[in-house]
Order: structure tokens, then C-alpha cells, then sequence
């Protein structure tokens, strides 16, 4: 089935620096999506992506959906401690269904 | 209301015992899912509901687990007799679309002992 693979899976990072993540797929998306997970909390939604090449910006978050649209790329600049947390790419699968599909998602810490 | 609110937050339960999760959907929104998350991995799909009528279900939702929406609005997601692997977090989430993202709840977050 498909699947996403996300990498790294954690990062350590000091405050101000920048971040970047990734997520790729043996199968093609036609849309993607990045979130944010806290702890003990719900992902909450940051970027979506809906074009091949396309890049989104959120803030100091930039998303790009690849041009084979089998991966996608989560940019964090002049990373700050509310930072922290774990984020997830995801993807509705083909075929009209209303499942989104997640990666096992990148935790990144922050150190201050 | 502006978000999705699901109840109870935590729940600590003894194995073999029935617990059951409610869900609140924003209220514009005609679809909701539920989703379950283990430590270490991502969201999970469990199942989905158009308004009242339950289109998909997963394999990950085994006999003991039900799932209803009756009127469209709030949702229900019972386990029966529970074990000790249907422990996780169990997530609500709502949307006019599944390509425009899902906003999900807090989760409810269950201990089986």
C-alpha cells in the first residue's frame, strides 16, 4: 500500500537554527500535507500542497511538493522553542478515497 | 465553537471492560474520521462518516470497535472489551474536504490495565 517515509526521524537543534525535513513516497500524491503534533495534543494542519513544484509558505515554514510527486520538503527557518514538537507529512490516497495517509513523523527538539 | 472537542481526554479502564468516546465535529463540517495513534508512529485510519452514513472502515477496526454518528453531528467510537493493545490515542477530526486536511480533536488517550 503506500506509504510515507519521513526523515530524519528526530533532530536536535539549537535555537535560530534552520530545519529542514523530508518525506517521500513509492507512490505518486496528488496532494500533501504537513502538520504539527504537541504533546498530548491533535496534529494541527500548516501547509497544504496541491501542484507538482509548488511552494507554500507559512510563517517562517516553507513546504515544497516535488516534482515527481513522490516527496515532499518542510523548510523551518530561524527555528524558535515553540517549535518543538513532531511533524507529520500526509496524503489522501488515489482512487476518490477520504483516508489520509501518515508518515511516522520527525520529532525535533530545540534547544534554547 | 471553533474547534473539534472530543471527551473524555484521558481514560484509564480494566481489560475486558466496554469504554466509549464522543466526538464533536466543527459544526460546518459534513465529514469525520476517526483515527488512532500508537507512540512513535502517525495517525492511523480507523473509520469515516458522510453526515450520518459510515462510508470506510479499516481492518484495524476489529469487531469490538463501533462506531456511529446517528444524526450527522457528534460521533461515538465504542471498544468492547478491551485489551491491552487497544491502548493509544484515540483522534477525532473533521472537514469539508479530505484534500484541504483534516483539524483534528485532542484525542482521547486510553490506558488499558
Amino acid at each position: 500500500g503506500q506509504q510515507l517515509n519521513q526523515s530524519p526521524q528526530s533532530m536536535f537543534i539549537q535555537e535560530g537554527e534552520d530545519v529542514s525535513m523530508n518525506c517521500t513516497s513509492s507512490s505518486i500524491f496528488n496532494t500533501w500535507l504537513w502538520y504539527k503534533q504537541d504533546p498530548g495534543e491533535g496534529p494541527v494542519l500548516l501547509i497544504a500542497l496541491y501542484k507538482a513544484g509548488e511552494l507554500t509558505s507559512n510563517g517562517r515554514l516553507t513546504a515544497q511538493f516535488g516534482i515527481t510527486r513522490k516527496d515532499s520538503f518542510l523548510n523551518i527557518s530561524a527555528s524558535i522553542p515553540s517549535d518543538v514538537g513532531i511533524y507529520f507529512c500526509a496524503g489522501p490516497l488515489q482512487g476518490g478515497s477520504e483516508k489520509l495517509v501518515f508518515g511516522k513523523g520527525t520529532k525535533l527538539t530545540v534547544n534554547p | 465553537d471553533t474547534g473539534v472537542s472530543q471527551d473524555p481526554r484521558h481514560k484509564i479502564t480494566k481489560r475486558g471492560q466496554n469504554v466509549t468516546f464522543r466526538c464533536d465535529p466543527i459544526s460546518e463540517h459534513n465529514r469525520l474520521y476517526w483515527y488512532r495513534q500508537t507512540l512513535g508512529q502517525g495517525p492511523e485510519f480507523l473509520t469515516y462518516f458522510q453526515n450520518e452514513a459510515q462510508l470506510e472502515k479499516s481492518r484495524l477496526l476489529s469487531d469490538r470497535f463501533s462506531a456511529e454518528r446517528p444524526k450527522g453531528s457528534f460521533s461515538t467510537l465504542e471498544i468492547q472489551r478491551t485489551e491491552q493493545g487497544d491502548s493509544a490515542m484515540y483522534l477525532c477530526a473533521s472537514s469539508l474536504y479530505s484534500i484541504y486536511g483534516y483539524t483534528f480533536g485532542s484525542g482521547t488517550r486510553l490506558t488499558v490495565v
